[in-house]
């Protein structure tokens, strides 16, 4: 089992879609949670850090249910530059922290 | 400025050649990473440099050497590489190492093949 798990998609959404993304961790010692996009051929860009009180920004919201060791990802009002991969991240460790990658899940917003 | 820069952008190589890649960031970060990336898969963790001393190992090949300059540089000498090696190098930087770790911040990447 891998230590953080993400639906590969593709979702294929229509513009104005909301879509949701999850994630979910094996490591229950894990500290630190993100959700970063990558663009085809580019680098990841962090898109947010996730509380356990949730966070918003914009059209974006992520929750984490550390209980369930489950993240998420809710985009509102897709736009077509919303299409990219979007990575679930986890950190644990002691004195250094490793940033584990989830598999990806790769959202087609069309027009 | 959250900005990491990596050289060479492109990079071709023989399987008996010796190159480096090499990364800077000047924000300060004391914790910096050496990911590898294969197509249509996540970033793999490679190496960590924590207040530039080598903390985090992840059973990389010999044929893989990162070295920690200063707190701003972080390289990756490549000697005896094989085609299979070929993927996108990514470095990134974080503020602090843990335990609770800041965001990371990546470089553009270097794309390698091996020929």
């Amino acid at each position: 089992r891998k230590e953080v798990e993400q639906d590969p998609g593709p979702f294929n959404v229509p513009e104005g879609a909301t879509v949701a993304f999850n994630c979910t961790y094996s490591n229950s010692a894990s500290q630190s949670f993100f959700w970063y996009r990558q663009d085809c051929r580019k680098e990841p860009k962090l898109l947010m850090s996730v509380y356990s009180s949730g966070n918003e920004d914009g059209r974006f919201t992520a929750q984490l249910n550390r209980a369930s060791q489950y993240i998420s990802l809710l985009i509102r009002d897709s736009k077509l530059s919303d299409s990219a991969t979007y990575l679930c991240v986890v950190t644990h460790g002691g004195a250094t922290n490793k940033l584990i990658f989830g598999t990806g899940t790769l959202l087609a917003v069309q027009p | 400025d959250t900005e990491v820069t990596q050289t060479p952008k492109h990079l071709v190589m023989g399987m008996t050649n010796k190159k480096s890649l090499k990364c800077e960031q000047h924000m300060g970060h004391r914790a910096m990473y050496w990911y590898k990336q294969k197509a249509k898969k996540p970033p793999e963790l490679m190496f960590v440099y924590s207040y530039e001393k080598l903390s985090i190992n992840e059973s990389v090949p010999s044929r893989f050497s990162p070295e920690c300059p200063n707190s701003s540089l972080l390289n990756l000498h490549l000697h005896a590489l094989q085609p299979e090696d070929s993927a996108l190098y990514l470095c990134a930087s974080s503020q602090y190492p843990g335990p609770m770790n800041t965001e990371a911040f990546f470089g553009q990447g270097t794309r390698l093949t091996v020929v």
